[in-house]
């Protein structure tokens, strides 16, 4: 079964500064990726996503994620973090197969500093 | 035109009532979730739908009943609520080779 792991329950960075948010995952093949955030009591967008092809995946709000099969990773990044970054991000793990099923990680608070 | 649209938002129920949250979607999806966010923010996957058909049944307690009268609509029946079925339950729909697209969410409070 496909699972998530997001090692981070909380990150604080200054605003500004670089940010990466790691996300591993495990499943039998080549999953889909996704990235996802969700502000306080506000639903889920969609950030970015790898189905396949190029590794290095470019998202919404200048945010990036790198897909490394030897690793089971697919680790999020931003070059300069704005405060409006404050949010709750989650990983997923999509199914290639019939069923789609979706896990997502426990998800990983970024808190910005000014 | 929204996507995914659950309803109602907001829902205080006392303990032991029955309940019901309607998801519909206009995008022509194949697939449906139910997921439900406790507490500590984490996405617990209940259901999906595939189709009108059940694929995945998450050992949710029997309470909990999906319905899908057609692929535009996934609604959650909950029976007999209690103190820990409080949380915000999110339906989403996808198709095998889109991500998925989420309501904005029911909270339910059962008090």
């Amino acid at each position: 079964a496909q699972s998530v792991t997001q090692p981070d329950i909380h990150i604080t960075v200054s605003e500004g500064a670089s940010l990466e948010l790691r996300c591993n995952y495990s499943y039998g093949a080549t999953p889909y990726l996704f990235w996802y955030v969700q502000s306080p009591g506000q639903g889920l967008q969609l950030l970015l996503k790898y189905f396949s092809g190029d590794t290095l995946v470019q998202g919404i709000k200048g945010f990036e994620a790198e897909f490394k099969r030897s690793q089971s990773s697919f680790n999020l990044r931003k070059p300069s973090v704005h405060w409006s970054d404050a949010a709750e991000y989650f990983c997923a793990v999509g199914d290639r197969q019939y069923g789609n099923k979706l896990v997502f990680g426990a998800g990983t608070i970024l808190r910005v500093k000014s | 035109d929204t996507a995914v649209s659950q309803t109602p938002k907001y829902l205080v129920t006392q303990m032991g009532n029955d309940k019901s949250i309607k998801c519909e979607q206009n995008l022509g999806h194949d697939t449906m979730y139910w997921y439900k966010q406790d507490s500590k923010k984490f996405l617990k996957i209940m259901f999906s739908y595939n189709n009108k058909e059940l694929i995945i049944n998450e050992t949710v307690p029997n309470r909990f009943s999906p319905k899908s009268p057609d692929k535009a609509h996934l609604n959650l029946h909950i029976n007999s609520l209690e103190l820990g079925d409080s949380a915000v339950y999110f339906c989403a729909s996808r198709s095998l080779s889109t991500e998925a697209f989420f309501g904005q969410g029911t909270r339910l409070t059962v008090v």
